[in-house]
């Protein structure tokens, strides 16, 4: 069974606050996303990274940045929160050739 | 610009009919789809596929049609059951990225 496990279920932070959301999966996947849902927006796409080191920018990456060290984890990393990143955000992984997305749970962040 | 459109945000079906939940496009290189379930507090889970070199692909009670012309795609869920009470996505892959459809709750009353 395909496993993305995201470190945080639910997270509080205060404006202006450093946050890491981390993902990892253990299929060997080479690609990884980043989405945030929220209502009446559906799922809109954050960062993706094709291989380790290799990032690409989604429809909203404003406000994240991504890190992709190692082939089973990607990080999003939020420099400075702000209220408007109040929001549910899932990981995601594939294989390269696949056009299937395996999600983790989600991770809850809300910003004060 | 929103490339794959969900235009109902609800849909409430009685137990043992039939639920239609409808998707739209607008990018004509779209050539495969896939619809997600999610219930809440759970990450989306793949439920159906189609390619666009078919108009439908059935598994189970869950059927998906492909109208091309239209740049529209359903999927169909025959009997409703309570347990497919949740969210519905509809999503298009282009080279690596997959764009998502804004969702539909469907809600399966007993």
């Amino acid at each position: 069974d395909v496993k993305v496990t995201q470190s945080s279920r639910y997270l509080v932070k205060r404006t202006g606050e450093k946050v890491f959301l981390e993902c990892v999966q253990d299929m060997d996947h080479e690609n990884m996303f980043w989405y945030r849902q929220d209502p009446g927006l559906g799922l809109r796409l954050i960062y993706f990274s094709y291989d380790v080191k290799m990032k690409e920018k989604g429809d909203i990456p404003e406000g994240y940045s991504v890190s992709r060290e190692k082939k089973e984890r990607f990080s999003l990393i939020l420099e400075s929160a702000s209220t408007n990143q109040t929001s549910m955000y899932l990981c995601a992984s594939s294989f390269s050739q696949s056009r299937e997305l395996f999600f983790g749970e989600g991770s809850r962040l809300t910003v004060l | 610009d929103q490339q794959v459109k969900q235009n109902s945000p609800s849909l409430s079906v009685q137990e043992g009919r039939i639920s239609i939940l409808n998707c739209d496009y607008t990018n004509s290189m779209f050539d495969y789809f896939l619809w997600y379930k999610k219930y809440p507090a759970e990450g989306p889970t793949f439920l159906i596929s189609i390619s666009s070199i078919k108009d439908k692909n059935e598994d189970g009670r869950f059927t998906v049609f492909l109208n091309k012309s239209a740049k529209h795609l359903s999927l169909h869920i025959v009997p409703s059951q309570p347990g497919d009470s949740a969210v519905y996505f509809c999503a298009a892959p282009h080279y690596q990225k997959v764009t998502f459809g804004t969702g539909t709750k469907l809600q399966v009353i007993p």
